[in-house]
């Protein structure tokens, strides 16, 4: 399967500041990527999708100038977390489509943000 | 109301035995996908289903897409230690563009 990587795997940051986190298609190209949210034991929550060349899409009730989605090119895609609070302290996946097809998306391996 | 109900949440059994995992919707899915997460990674793709009645087999473990593409299942059979983690199904909706809807999830937990 096509390889997505995510980086970093964890980060612990202090409260009130920002963080960003890295989404990167190592061999295919990705038009488009999402980012989703878990929670503990939960699923997988969709916060955006991100459109190479073009705005975020967010999903309701998610803070667009909170959580800022930036997909300058075919192979990455960033979301960084602003004037972070402990409340956003959560596993962020990020996860890309090679588009052809069925939406098979492979996921990267996660971020641990735990702010403090 | 989630789009796509997954059922059990929780599924703790002993090793050997079998264990099935519904997803559910009363939507109809262009495509379905089942994922397994262990802690701290990211989902990994098991299998993707396309056609109504589609069955699909990967070593111990059947997939199976319902007739009317609202619907899935799948069932180990000798489940191992190994087979511990969460799965998730995931629905592709073509109204909904190229998003995936997830499931609920199941937690699965095989002792030993």
């Amino acid at each position: 399967g096509a390889v997505v990587s995510q980086h970093p795997s964890w980060v612990i940051c202090k409260s009130g500041t920002s963080v960003k986190i890295e989404c990167r298609s190592l061999d295919f190209q990705a038009t488009t990527m999402f980012w989703y949210r878990q929670f503990p034991k939960q699923s997988l929550m969709l916060m955006a999708t991100s459109n190479e060349g073009s705005k975020a899409t967010y999903e309701q009730g998610v803070e667009k100038d909170k959580f800022l989605i930036n997909h300058a090119s075919l192979t990455l895609s960033t979301l960084t977390v602003t004037s972070a609070h402990p409340e956003d302290s959560s596993f962020y996946i990020c996860s890309a489509s090679t588009g052809r097809g069925n939406t098979e998306a492979f996921f990267g391996q996660g971020t641990r943000l735990t702010v403090v | 109301t989630q789009l796509l109900e997954q059922s059990p949440q929780f599924l703790s059994i002993q090793e050997g035995e079998n264990l099935t995992v519904y997803c559910n919707s009363s939507s109809v899915f262009s495509s379905l996908q089942w994922y397994r997460q262990e802690p701290g990674e990211g989902p990994v793709l098991l299998v993707t289903v396309v056609t109504g009645g589609e069955v699909k087999k990967l070593k111990r473990l059947t997939f199976q897409f319902g007739d009317a593409r609202k619907d899935s299942s799948l069932h180990i059979t000798a489940a191992q230690p190994g087979d511990t983690g969460l799965y998730l199904c995931a629905g592709e909706l073509r109204a909904a563009g190229n998003k995936l809807t997830f499931g609920g999830g199941t937690r699965v937990l095989v002792k030993p």
